[in-house]
């Protein structure tokens, strides 16, 4: 079965600082990821995605993350922080192809921003 | 559009108590998601439709929990009786595939709390 390990559960980084998320995978063969965004009281917003190519995708916001298989990680990265990304974000994980996908999420990262 | 739409924002209910949430898919989208929210567990499928059928209800926690969706622009959750091992944030989904190449729009979410 799928799974996924999002190693912090709070992070902490002054404004203006660059942002790492960490996030492992745990899938037999080559999955479809994705990093969601959930603001306080709100529900989720998809940041970015990777099913195939590139392994660097672009998000919005600023966001990226980087797909490296032989570290079954997908990390996501900010260079520079403002105070407005200060939220919770979920990295997720996908199986199959075509049709439905079932995905799996991590428990999440809590991410403060302060000045 | 106005996105996937869910009601209540905020339930508070006694045990044993009927609940019903609610929740209105973005047009076009052929596939619906029930997800719970906890601290502890993360956000967790509940059951997914496709076409408006029930499609896998394996997350359901067990018969208190049951779930519909009469026509394609609206699906309800009913827990009866409720308990308070329940309390939870109920988010609804909807994706125009099985999350393939477009990912899941989330609702607001329901916050449901039992006492």
């Amino acid at each position: 079965a799928q799974s996924v390990t999002q190693p912090d559960i709070h992070i902490t980084v002054s404004e203006g600082a660059s942002l790492e998320l960490r996030c492992n995978y745990s899938y037999g063969a080559t999955p479809y990821l994705f990093w969601y965004v959930q603001s306080p009281g709100q529900g989720l917003q998809l940041l970015l995605k990777y099913f195939s190519g590139d392994t660097l995708v672009q998000g919005i916001k600023g966001f990226e993350a980087e797909f490296k298989r032989s570290q079954s990680s997908f990390n996501l990265r900010k260079p520079s922080v403002h105070w407005s990304d200060a939220a919770e974000y979920l990295c997720a994980v996908g199986r199959g192809s075509g049709g439905y996908q079932k995905v799996t999420f991590g428990i999440g990262t809590k991410l403060q921003v302060i000045p | 559009d106005a996105g996937v739409i869910q009601s209540p924002r905020h339930e508070v209910t006694e045990m044993g108590q009927e609940v019903t949430l609610r929740c209105k898919p973005i047009s076009g989208h052929d596939y619906l998601f029930w997800y719970r929210q906890t601290m502890m567990r993360g956000l967790e499928l509940l059951i997914y439709f496709n076409n408006n059928v029930p499609i896998d209800d394996s997350g359901m926690p067990e018969d208190r929990f049951s779930a519909k969706m009469p026509n394609a622009s609206f699906s309800t959750l009913k827990i009866q009786p409720s308990e308070p091992r329940d309390s939870a944030v109920y988010f609804c989904a909807s994706s125009p595939t099985g999350g393939e190449g477009y990912g899941y729009t989330f609702g607001s979410g329901t916050r449901l709390t039992v006492v």
